[in-house]
């Protein structure tokens, strides 16, 4: 079992539609967990952090995070266009130092007009 | 603030060659961390620096390494490149207990 696995994808939406990003890990003791876009030929860029269980707002991005089911989730609401790249879930595993991230294998995202 | 800064960009090596790739922090920053970037494998952690002690170190060959200046820069080399060393390798820097930072990354080429 991967350590950190992400909904398969590629996964298209509509342009003003919804799109719902999954990550699963499986380290029980994991603390932090990150949501990074990366476009095509470019580095990862944050966009949410989520330490606590719950739901986390940022403008169109909401992260959810549910700790006993070990599942984080990414929501985009009103999707366009321009969201359209590989979304990277990497979490912070337990007993490990903010700078060891494990990444998912990403899950391509295309918002089409 | 500036970000993350990452020397060369782009590199074409042969097998059995040795390189060494140059990053710079956000300043402020006294963790860096290097990762490898393949279309197979997705992104994995190498190793992670702080105050010029190597905190932690992923599942790579004795190959590579990587070590850390007082100015918080870093440096990570592979020696005796292999085909399969062809990657985007990342760095990152964060702030202690932060979020981190990836600066735009060393195409790395071996033929």
């Amino acid at each position: 079992q991967k350590e950190v696995e992400q909904n398969s994808g590629p996964l298209s939406v509509p342009e003003g539609a919804i799109a719902s990003l999954n990550c699963t890990y499986s380290d029980r003791g994991s603390q932090s967990f990150f949501w990074y876009r990366q476009y095509s030929g470019k580095s990862p860029e944050l966009i949410m952090s989520i330490y606590s269980n719950g739901d986390k707002e940022d403008g169109r991005f909401t992260a959810q995070l549910n700790k006993a089911s070990q599942y984080v989730s990414l929501l985009i609401r009103d999707s366009q266009p321009s969201d359209s790249a590989t979304y990277l879930c990497a979490v912070v595993a337990g007993g490990t130092s903010y700078g060891k991230l494990t990444f998912g294998q990403g899950t391509i995202l295309t918002v089409h007009p | 603030k500036a970000g993350v800064t990452q020397t060369p960009r782009y590199l074409i090596k042969t097998r059995g060659q040795q390189v060494t790739l140059s990053c710079s922090p956000i300043s402020g920053h006294r963790s860096v961390s290097w990762y490898q970037q393949t279309p197979g494998q997705g992104l994995q952690f190498l190793f992670e620096y702080f105050s010029e002690t190597q905190r932690n170190k992923g599942n790579f060959p004795g190959r590579f390494s990587g070590r850390q200046f007082s100015n918080s820069r870093s440096e990570m080399n592979v020696s005796t490149l292999e085909l399969g060393d062809s990657a985007l390798y990342l760095c990152a820097s964060s702030n202690l207990a932060d979020t981190q930072y990836f600066g735009p990354g060393t195409r790395l080429t071996v033929l």
